[in-house]
């Protein structure tokens, strides 16, 4: 069954450093992976999506994610953090059915300092 | 385009109370979604409705919870009565398409927060 693994529930990165948020994912068949962001009382906003096209995917805000097949992963980066990107991101996996369930990962909050 | 409507955005409630949630989906989407998000947790998917028809309640507590999508377009989330592990946000997105593929893009609202006292 496919599931995703969020290492590091905090993350806290000064602004200008480099932004690295680790997701992991377990499938038997090759997945589409999302990442998604949620702002205080907000809903989650699509960030980028990974549907097999290209490795590297863009998203918005700066973000992009790398697909790495060899080691199941699927990491978001952003070279420099800016105060605004302080939120919670979740890695999701959809779920190879009919219904294309989405499984959501625990969710990393993400502190930027000044 | 409007994005999905939900209601209400707060509701505090007693133990065994009821509470119901109202979700209006982006138009044309005919895929619908109700999850729970438990602070500190990842959304759950609660239950999918394609048009008016259910295609996914393995996770609706069936004892309490309902829901419904009787027209198609906007949905009702209830639960009857509530417990203190109910406190949660439920979050409803909606789709244009369905299934498993790339163009299967959820759109979400802001959530309804549930606090159960």
């Amino acid at each position: 069954a496919q599931s995703v693994t969020q290492l590091g529930s905090h993350v806290s990165v000064s602004e200008g450093a480099l932004v690295l948020l680790r997701c992991n994912y377990s499938s038997s068949v090759p997945p589409y992976l999302f990442w998604y962001v949620q702002y205080p009382n907000q809903g989650l906003q699509l960030l980028l999506k990974y549907t097999s096209a290209a490795t590297l995917v863009k998203g918005i805000n700066g973000f992009e994610a790398e697909f790495k097949k060899s080691e199941t992963s699927f990491h978001l980066t952003k070279p420099s953090a800016h105060m605004s990107d302080a939120a919670e991101y979740f890695c999701a996996v959809r779920r190879s059915s009919n219904t294309g369930k989405l499984i959501f990962g625990q969710g990393t909050t993400l502190q930027v300092k000044p | 385009e409007a994005g999905v409507a939900q209601s209400p955005r707060y509701k505090i409630i007693e133990k065994r109370q009821s509470v119901a949630f109202w979700c209006n989906p982006i138009s044309g989407h005919a895929t619908l979604y109700w999850y729970q998000q438990i602070l500190g947790q990842g959304p759950k998917l609660l239950i999918q409705f394609q048009n008016n028809g259910v295609v996914d309640d393995s996770q609706l507590p069936k004892d309490r919870f309902s829901a419904e999508r009787l027209k198609g377009v906007d949905s009702t989330l209830k639960i009857q009565p509530a417990k203190l592990e109910d406190s949660a946000v439920y979050l409803c997105a909606s789709s244009l398409v369905t299934g498993n593929t790339g163009a299967n893009v959820l759109t979400f609202g802001a959530g309804s927060r549930l606090t159960v006292l």
